[in-house]
């Protein structure tokens, strides 16, 4: 089974400044997808971004980016120039390609707050 | 269509009572998931339809739950015998398709007491 892990449970910087998130997972599988997920208090997750396990290319997404490392498992989130609507909950998670029967499989989550 | 929707937003219930939980997704989409979270944690997958058929179900998911999907279209969660473990956030997703972007529900608070 794929598991995720988010080392920081708790992030503070500066409105404008720019914040880096971490993430790693454990696969067997080669062909999967990672998404990043923002939780805002008391309202729905949303996407953020998502990474195809098949691309190099790091997807982005306006002041989003990630920096996946297939080779380590790694796949950070970037938030550059980021703002007070940026506070909120972010999750890691993980798909197989081949089935998505099973769900996404979520972080821990971090806690990102932004400073005025 | 204003996304997906779950109903109710908060419920609160003795120990022993049963629950049941509506998800109405986006329409035009066939898959539909339940997950549970818990303060602190990420959610946790419970269950998957697609379209009416439930094809998945998570060991976490106890016999004292059940869902379903009529008609593929909404969804209900129905927790028996609630114990004060079952106070959790229930999540509702939806996607088109494999692997594509799930749109989460605001979920349905549970506190068991």
């Amino acid at each position: 089974a794929q598991t995720v892990t988010q080392s920081q449970p708790e992030m503070s910087v500066q409105e404008a400044e720019t914040v880096t998130l971490s993430c790693t997972y454990d696969t067997s599988e080669s062909n999967y997808y990672l998404f990043w997920y923002k939780q805002p208090p008391s309202r729905q997750m949303i996407l953020v971004i998502r990474q195809e396990a098949y691309k190099q290319q790091n997807a982005t997404e306006n002041r989003f980016s990630v920096n996946f490392q297939k080779a380590a498992k790694s796949f950070s989130l970037k938030i550059s120039d980021s703002q007070l609507g940026d506070t909120a909950m972010y999750f890691c998670a993980f798909i197989y390609s081949g089935g998505g029967a099973d769900g996404l499989t979520f972080g821990k989550g971090t806690h990102l707050i932004i400073q005025p | 269509d204003t996304g997906v929707s779950q109903d109710p937003r908060h419920k609160i219930t003795k120990r022993g009572q049963n629950v049941t939980f509506r998800c109405d997704p986006i329409s035009e989409h066939n898959r539909l998931y339940w997950y549970r979270q818990t303060l602190g944690q990420g959610p946790e997958f419970l269950t998957y339809f697609q379209n009416e058929a439930q094809l998945e179900k998570s060991r976490l998911l106890s016999d004292r739950f059940s869902a379903e999907r009529p008609k593929g279209s909404f969804s209900t969660l129905e927790i028996q015998r609630t114990e004060q473990g079952d106070s959790a956030m229930y999540l509702c997703a939806s996607s088109s398709r494999m692997n594509a972007e799930a749109f989460f529900g605001q979920g349905t608070r549970l506190t068991v007491v």
